[in-house]
This record gives structure tokens, sequence and C-alpha cells, in this order.
């Protein structure tokens, strides 16, 4: 059980467009979803909190321009790199959670390796 | 959330006990002490969490010291696929948010 996927595992693109990320809970419905980024040889660290059917919380230093998170449903946040550039490639990973219970695990997404040429 | 203390990296002979030790000396009652590890390119694993008490599942053994200061992931057969960064995270009651520190690089020998 608790099963997140995140689609695509892999995307390359030019210069200037956008990117969208998308991030399912499969067998479970997710109050609350996090995105994170990864540089290399790096740990992760914490983009935004989001939260379902309302707006998202970023951390400190994230443009939320640049980076739109939608959380439509109780099983989809999306997060999308808005005209993206060489420096936003990066490995970005959701996860997912039930939030009832102030213990329970979140569970992650095997990652987008995002790569702008 | 507390801060957390991992040595970068440990080596463990395939089939042996991998113990992953973490310092956790500032944690306060109510924080949980969670285990998560990243595989290479893969998101990270949910492994195990506690509040105090030892516990065990399928995957590993957390054993939390009686002044909670710190605690040990025990693989108790470690095999290839167990190689990865494995991350103690030390969570705050009634916060959602995990902050990943730099982690343990283990790596299984044949």
């Amino acid at each position: 059980g608790a099963v997140v996927s995140q689609h695509p595992s892999r995307v390359i693109c030019k210069s200037g467009t956008s990117v969208k990320i998308e991030c399912r809970s499969l067998d479970f419905q997710a109050t609350t979803m996090f995105w994170y980024r990864q540089f290399p040889k790096k740990s992760l660290m914490l983009m935004a909190t989001s939260n379902e059917g309302s707006k998202a919380t970023y951390e400190q230093g994230v443009e939320k321009d640049k980076f739109l998170i939608n959380h439509a449903s109780l099983t989809l946040s999306t997060l999308t790199v808005t005209s993206a550039h060489p420096e936003d490639s990066s490995f970005y990973i959701c996860s997912a959670t039930t939030g009832t219970g102030d213990n329970q695990p979140q569970h992650f997404g095997d990652g987008t390796r995002l790569s702008i040429l | 959330d507390a801060k957390t203390t991992q040595p970068p990296s440990m080596d463990c002979a395939e089939g042996r006990a991998a113990n992953l030790p973490c310092n956790h000396s500032t944690i306060s009652g109510n924080e949980y002490v969670y285990w998560y590890r990243q595989i290479h390119s893969q998101g990270p694993q949910y492994i195990i969490h506690g509040l105090k008490n030892n516990e065990t599942n399928e995957m590993a053994s957390l054993i939390i010291t009686e002044d909670r200061k710190s605690s040990t992931l025990i693989l108790p057969h470690a095999t290839l696929r167990d190689t990865a960064v494995y991350y103690c995270i030390v969570r705050g009651f009634g916060n959602e948010k995990l902050t990943f520190g730099t982690g343990t690089r283990l790596t299984i020998i044949p």
C-alpha cells in the first residue's frame, strides 16, 4: 500500500518552455503533498507543501510564480516549472501523506529528472 | 525540529546486520524519529518510525535509547539491494514537514 506515482520520470526540453510534473497517490487519499528538489550528490530540499483545495505554501527562497503547484484533488498534485532555464535542471520528487495523525509517514514518488537544454 | 547527526558513510558485509546510528540529542518529548532510505536515482523509501519504544517491521528494527537522544536502525540481514543513503529525521508534533540532512551512505559489500 501507500504508492505514489510520479510522471514523467525524465524530461528533456528547450529553454523557455514550461514543464508539468504529475504526482498521484494510487491507493490512498493524500490531504497533503510535498514537492522537493535534489541536486546531484546533495540532500532533498523542500520546495513547497500543498493541501487539497488550497494554495500551496512555499519555502523561503522558492519562487511561487516559477514553480506553480496545483492540488486539485485528493490524489493528484502537479508542479509546473514555468519558462524553464538550464539552472532549473534538477531531480524533482513529490511525496504524499494522509495527514491524519501526527505520525503518518510521507510516501515518495520515484522522482522526475528534468534537463533543460 | 531537532537536528540529527549521522556518520557520512558505512560499509557492511552482505548477510550481516547493518547497524546505522543517529544522534538527536536535542529531541523533545513529542518528536518522532523517522528513517528513510534513498537508492540511487529513486525517491526516498519510508522504512520505520518510532517515538520512544523500539519498533520492528518487515524491513528493519529501530532501537531508541531510553533518554531518546540517539537511535539505531538495524537491517538484520543486509543484501546488496540495501546499498543506499539512509536518512534519520526527527519530526515535530503537528509538523508534517521532513527536513533531510546528509544521511549515511551505506555500502553493502559482497
